[in-house]
């Protein structure tokens, strides 16, 4: 079975600064998805990023970047530029090449403060 | 906003009781996914279903139940309940079951906050 980890419960970030946010996975599949979810206060689920493990690009968008290590399983978010509305939830996420079910497997969330 | 809607937004009940969560996708999405998430931790996912049919279950409780109805509105079904369920339940919807190398985003309503008392 597919896990997700991300050993770090809360972060911190001066506003402006940079921080990266770490996750592992395990998985025996070579063809997967990953994504990284933001969850405000309002907890509404937001996608950031996703990356396609067959892409040896990595994935950005603005100012998020992923750096995606397919051998050592780990695919960490990093944060620039940081503003006080980053400051949430963050997760991240598998999901594998999808057959039956594209089901998501989140990992247990890095909390996010922005310090202005 | 994502297009999927969720009702009730909160519920407060009390244990033993009986409730429903009512999810409608987004316009032509064809797949209902339910999630669970429990206080400060990952969702977890509960139950999938395309075009009325059940499609994959995960770590879902036997008091729980699910359905998908002609017009692809979800609705989920919460039996027996204990102070353990009270979490927030997510919704999500995506337009079909993916294939291959296709991507099938998800898209996330509100989520129901449930408080069992």
């Amino acid at each position: 079975a597919q896990t997700v980890t991300q050993s770090q419960p809360e972060m911190s970030v001066q506003e402006a600064e940079t921080v990266t946010l770490s996750c592992t996975y395990d998985t025996s599949e070579s063809d997967y998805y990953l994504f990284w979810y933001k969850q405000p206060p309002s907890r509404q689920m937001i996608l950031v990023i996703r990356q396609e493990a067959y892409k040896q690009q990595n994935a950005t968008e603005n100012r998020f970047s992923v750096n995606f290590q397919k051998a050592a399983k780990s695919f960490s978010l990093k944060i620039s530029d940081s503003q006080l509305g980053d400051a949430a939830m963050y997760f991240c996420a598998y999901r594998r090449f999808p057959y039956n079910t594209d089901k998501l497997i989140f990992g247990t969330g890095t909390r996010l403060q922005v310090f202005p | 906003d994502s297009g999927v809607t969720q009702t009730p937004k909160h519920l407060i009940t009390a244990t033993g009781q009986r409730v429903t969560l009512r999810c409608s996708p987004r316009s032509g999405d064809l797949s209902v996914y339910w999630y669970q998430q429990s206080l400060d931790q990952g969702l977890q996912f509960l139950i999938q279903y395309y075009n009325g049919e059940e499609r994959a279950k995960g770590n879902i409780l036997e008091r729980f139940s699910a359905q998908q109805f002609p017009d692809l509105h979800s609705e989920l079904n919460l039996s027996s309940l204990e102070l353990g369920d009270s979490a927030l339940y997510f919704c999500a919807s995506s337009p079909t079951l993916a294939g291959g190398s296709s991507y099938n985003e998800q898209f996330f309503g509100p989520g129901t906050r449930l408080t069992v008392l």
